[in-house]
């Protein structure tokens, strides 16, 4: 069984710019979750979706980030003008309700803006 | 403040030798996630606890709900046991909350 699938690996960008990060969750999984990890920090939700439905957005700032999940499998989080507090390891995971909801992790996109 | 609180920060051992890691709950919890996330930093699920204990290997874990703890005990720690481990509770909204990490290192 593939794990979650996580691309691009690593990410650097002037602030200002655009940033597009893609997960492919393990099939079969209804839930997906975009985290922020800063260096040397736990990882910090910013959304969540159950099938292609946003359940929690509140810690995504939605001024510059937006994550969709259009089909209920892949899922896209966008940063539209990035800045240098930005600069973090962006996790994917997803689980599957009637596994407990254990959580698996990608692989992760480290991001740096200068 | 730290609603799921991790000790010790940081640990240093020699291979061969045991550990316990330990997590304090002030948030109500129904279940309890730990994690390593390698050097690399691959993040792997080691547990998923509801009130009670689980082993795998040289790893084993206890829920302890009613006194609001966690514990994750290391046997005979391998070099690969290297990284950083966190707990996450799981609150009542099914989100987890993170601790902030217990980095070990292993030295052989």
């Amino acid at each position: 069984e593939a794990g979650v699938t996580q691309s691009p690996r690593y990410a650097v960008l002037q602030e200002g710019q655009a940033v597009s990060f893609w997960c492919d969750p393990i099939s079969g999984h209804d839930t997906l979750y975009w985290y922020q990890q800063p260096r040397d920090q736990g990882p910090q939700l910013l959304v969540y979706f159950r099938d292609e439905a946003v359940i929690d957005n509140s810690q995504l700032p939605s001024d510059r980030f937006s994550a969709v999940r259009p089909k209920g499998t892949n899922s896209t989080l966008k940063i539209q003008s990035a800045k240098q507090g930005d600069t973090a390891t962006y996790l994917c995971a997803s689980s599957f309700d009637w596994d407990q909801n254990t959580l698996y992790f990608g692989a992760g996109t480290r991001l740096s803006v200068l | 403040g730290d609603q799921v609180k991790q000790s010790p920060s940081a640990l240093s051992l020699q291979e061969g030798t045991n550990s316990a890691l330990r997590c304090n709950f002030s948030i109500a919890t129904t279940t309890v996630q730990w994690f390593l996330q390698n050097p690399r930093g691959s993040l792997m699920n080691l547990f998923y606890l509801v009130p009670g204990t689980k082993e795998n290997g040289r790893l084993k874990s206890t829920f302890n709900s009613k006194e609001s703890y966690s514990t994750l005990h290391i046997r005979d720690a391998q070099l690969e046991d290297s990284g950083t481990y966190f707990c996450a509770a799981e609150e009542s909204n099914y989100q987890l909350i993170w601790g902030s990490g217990t980095k070990l290192i292993i030295k052989p």
